[in-house]
């Protein structure tokens, strides 16, 4: 059973802090690795996907990718209140065509 | 930008009932996925399909089926609802490994 697992939180961190969210999963095969945000009562929204190993910033975000860990985590710089969602790591496998979830972490940035 | 679009953001139903979820995309994306959402169970692949009139089960395809007739459009239907299908239905469109989610269905069967 491939398993993608995250803390569930709730993770509450001060505005201007940064956030930091973890994941970890189970199949070496794994080849892609995206991080989505969910607001309360909304869909999944993408906001990052990292394919090698090592960091990718965009903006005030950064994701980072350890394959041999089997680990990727997510930054969230200057963290702001609107910040404040769940966020879902995902896998995708080489051979499947399909994601593997997490459970998704819940972040409160707070004023 | 890509828009995915469901038939309703709300709807309750008998148990028993057949119950048609629809799911439109507008950027002629070959692969569309269905997804259950439950608290504490995270996203659960329910089917997906690559292409026209194909179809594949994903982890829980029990008590579902799907439709794709054209290939803009993805259709789940439960046959004959149960209680234990409340649940927020998500639909998601893929380019290039990256999926975009509709808004969700939230589904009450009474």
């Amino acid at each position: 059973q491939k398993e993608v697992e995250q803390n569930s939180g709730p993770l509450s961190v001060p505005e201007g802090a940064i956030a930091s969210l973890n994941c970890t999963y189970s199949d070496r095969g794994s080849q892609s690795f995206f991080w989505y945000r969910q607001y309360s009562g909304k869909s999944p929204e993408l906001i990052m996907f990292i394919y090698s190993n090592g960091d990718k910033e965009d903006g005030r975000f950064t994701a980072q990718l350890n394959k041999a860990s089997q680990y990727v985590s997510l930054l969230i710089r200057d963290s702001q209140p609107s910040d404040s969602a769940t966020y879902l790591c995902a896998t995708l496998s080489g051979s499947a065509r399909q994601l593997t979830f997490g459970s998704g972490t819940q972040l409160t940035v707070l004023p | 930008d890509v828009k995915v679009t469901q038939s309703s953001r709300y709807l309750v139903k008998r148990t028993g009932e057949k119950v048609f979820l629809e799911c439109v995309q507008d950027m002629d994306h070959e692969n569309m996925f269905w997804y259950r959402q439950d608290p504490g169970l995270g996203l659960r692949l329910i089917y997906f399909s690559y292409d026209v009139k194909m179809k594949e089960k994903g982890d829980i395809p029990e008590g579902y089926s799907v439709s794709r007739e054209k290939k803009e459009r993805f259709s789940l239907i439960l046959e004959s609802a149960s209680t234990n299908q409340t649940s927020m239905y998500l639909c998601a469109s893929e380019r290039t490994d990256e999926q975009y989610f509709g808004p969700g269905t939230r589904l009450t069967v009474t």
